[in-house]
């Protein structure tokens, strides 16, 4: 079966740095996507890796290792702002979308 | 308008009732996407349209049709609702299957 798995919680300080892991088996790899969604909203596009290494934009950089199936989002300089659950997709052999449950990331001041 | 509009944003509905949840995208974008979205699980992809006048079906489509007239319009109808399709609907599209996709601000329905 597929399988997208994700820490459920994760809590950082303001101004800190923080990782959240994704790890998956899919049928087929075509792609993974980190979307952000705040509470009560859509999710929003964050970032897209094909080809391993690290991807960076701005505070968030995102890291994909095809061997492994593992990819992380790295978050720096944490805004109070950037509370919200992350979400990590695989597209697979279909082009479809596999998503993980999120992880619900917590700032404290 | 501009990307794409759901309606209604909320709708409490009884078992058994029919109903179409509605969204639209002024984007041209070729692929449309519905999901829903339950606590703790992941979205769940219900169906799809590649292109105009196609459909497909994705990981929970039972219960669920969906039709695609044109390039901007892709409804949702649930023809005999039940308790279990309480969830968060959202809409998505993109302009190919290959790109990032772009999600509606999402349908809150609850069944009883």
């Amino acid at each position: 079966g597929q399988n997208i798995d994700q820490p459920t919680e994760m809590t950082a300080t303001e101004g800190a740095i923080v990782q959240i892991n994704c790890t998956y088996q899919t049928s087929g790899f075509n792609g993974l996507f980190w979307y952000q969604q705040h509470a009560g909203e859509a999710p929003t596009f964050l970032s897209y890796n094909v080809l391993d290494g690290l991807e960076e934009k701005g505070r968030f950089s995102s890291f994909l290792s095809r061997s492994k199936g593992y990819s992380y989002l790295l978050l720096k300089e944490l805004q109070m702002k950037d509370s919200a659950s992350y979400l990590c997709a695989v597209r697979d052999s279909n082009y479809q979308l596999i998503w993980g449950a999120g992880t619900k990331l917590i700032i404290k001041p | 308008i501009a990307g794409i509009t759901q309606a209604p944003t909320s709708q409490i509905l009884a078992a058994g009732r029919r109903m179409t949840l509605r969204c639209t995208q002024d984007m041209r974008h070729n692929a449309m996407y519905w999901y829903r979205q339950d606590l703790g699980l992941g979205l769940r992809l219900i169906h799809y349209s590649n292109t105009a006048g196609t459909t497909g079906k994705g990981e929970v489509p039972d219960g669920y049709s969906v039709s695609r007239a044109n390039t901007d319009d892709f409804p949702l109808t649930l023809a005999s609702a039940v308790p279990s399709q309480t969830s968060v609907y959202f809409c998505a599209s993109s302009d190919s299957s290959e790109n990032e996709q772009f999600f509606g601000p999402g349908t809150r329905l609850t069944v009883l």
